[in-house]
């Protein structure tokens, strides 16, 4: 059973670009979660959906940050119009209940 | 609110010495969950341990045993015999889910243990 897989790893990208990162959770997890790691920082919530739907984006910026997870597919994360205080650490958790498995995460570089 | 509070930032020990690494944690519910977390160099987060509000017992895991203490809202986690493999950042994290047990991760900010040869 294949892990959490996010990709791209490392994403590289100019500021007022557009960044989108992929998550595929465990076989049989419908629990997606994304987090953000700051430099020097902790991990912090952004948005949980499951699958069409979402149901906490209590951490999401207000702009330019959305989140999806269709039906078929993995989930988005998406950046529009990036600015360098979003390069970070971006990291995908999937759970089947109570415990939540992390993906190896996509460093966002903006340059 | 939740909060989590890892107050030691950086840990550095000889390998073969025991390391205790400290969380406390902040909630109004009665019903949470803690969680250990390391993350190695290579960056991927591991999960090591969850842990509900209603059960107390400490637990033993080869070198890794754990010592949750409502009475302190601490949820500590201990290293025996530190071996150079256990190098890694480690965090600390509570959720209290409404309903079941889904609900987001509130992080401490992490400590970094160094273990030397």
């Amino acid at each position: 059973n294949a892990g959490v897989m996010q990709n791209p790893r490392h994403l590289v990208r100019r500021r007022g670009q557009e960044a989108r990162l992929r998550c595929s959770p465990m076989k049989g997890h419908s629990h997606v979660y994304w987090y953000r790691q700051l430099p020097e920082e902790g991990l912090k919530f952004m948005v949980y959906l499951q699958k069409e739907n979402i149901i906490d984006e209590s951490g999401m910026p207000k702009e330019r940050f959305s989140a999806e997870f269709p039906k078929e597919g993995p989930s988005i994360l998406r950046i529009q119009q990036v600015v360098r205080g979003d390069s970070a650490a971006y990291f995908c958790a999937s759970s089947p209940s109570a415990i939540q498995y992390f993906g190896p995460g996509t460093r966002l570089l903006v340059l | 609110a939740q909060k989590v509070t890892q107050a030691q930032t950086e840990i550095s020990v000889v390998e073969k010495e025991d390391v205790t690494l400290d969380c406390v944690y902040e909630t109004r519910d009665t019903t949470y969950y803690l969680f250990w977390y390391k993350q190695p160099p290579s960056g991927e987060l591991v999960f090591l341990i969850r842990r509900n509000s209603f059960d107390e017992q400490n637990e033993i895991s080869g070198r890794y045993s754990w010592n949750f203490q409502k009475s302190t809202s601490s949820f500590n986690f201990t290293i025996t015999a530190s071996q150079v493999v256990d190098s890694a950042v480690y965090f600390c994290a509570l959720s209290t889910p409404p309903d079941g047990a889904n609900s987001k991760l509130t992080f401490g900010k992490g400590i970094t243990l160094s273990v030397r040869p």
